[in-house]
């Protein structure tokens, strides 16, 4: 079964709005990742939080995690048609095997 | 630049033939390597962790025996769909895990397209 439980499953927004997608998972984790997914290609991973921080910033990437409710949100600022894709979240329970959400397809139009 | 490639990038074969795909490591040394299956708008599916030097380990209803994966260096894990039927036409992800920063780092994925 999955671990991470995305949602939404599809958002679309216009350029400059930002987005936020959630994830939900069910057990203990060492930390959880995001990734980044265009149609028909491999992953790219954009950003990594452990179990023991609540909050990490890259560039125009907002990940927060909150361990006692198990969900983390991850937030793109001022967004951009380049940052249509597929995001998924992952979690890591410490061996390294990673167990992937359903995903959200973003759309962002110019 | 590319941290790990596979090839080939796309495959089309015929029911019951069997096909293989390579996955390299082209950065660093790699024990441990994953493979994954991805069907159209789905999510990654883990199907088994690469070990080199040794046996594969297998998730839960994937099958060893169709799916057969080989080690069998430090830069190279090949995954072997064996009598390949419609129903394995698929999305198959490598990715190459790298201990100090523990990271994965993934392919580029191949299409198989069983007809």
């Amino acid at each position: 079964s999955q671990q991470g439980e995305e949602d939404p499953q599809a958002l679309s927004i216009q350029e400059g709005e930002n987005a936020t997608m959630n994830c939900s998972y069910k057990t203990s984790i060492n930390n959880l990742q995001w990734y980044r997914q265009n149609s028909g290609r491999g992953l790219v991973h954009l950003i990594l939080i452990r179990s023991n921080e609540r909050e990490k910033h890259s560039g125009r990437l907002r990940v927060t995690l909150d361990t006692s409710k198990k969900s983390s949100s991850l937030l793109i600022t001022a967004s951009r048609a380049a940052d249509t894709a597929s995001y998924f979240c992952a979690t890591d329970k410490g061996y390294s095997t990673l167990t992937f959400g359903k995903g959200t397809m973003l759309l962002v139009s110019p | 630049g590319a941290v790990v490639s596979q090839h080939p990038s796309r495959v089309i074969c015929k029911s019951g033939t069997s096909v293989k795909i390579e996955c390299r490591s082209l950065d660093f040394q790699a024990t441990t390597m994953f493979w994954y299956r991805q069907f159209p708008k789905q999510s990654l599916m883990l199907m088994a962790t690469s070990n080199e030097g040794s046996k594969a380990t297998y998730e839960q209803g994937v099958e060893k025996d169709k799916f057969l994966i080989n080690h069998a260096s430090l830069t190279l894990s090949t995954l072997t769909v064996t009598s390949a039927h419609p129903e394995d036409s698929s999305f198959y992800i490598c990715s190459v895990w790298r201990e100090g920063p523990y990271e994965q780092y993934f392919g580029p994925g191949t299409r198989l397209t069983v007809t």
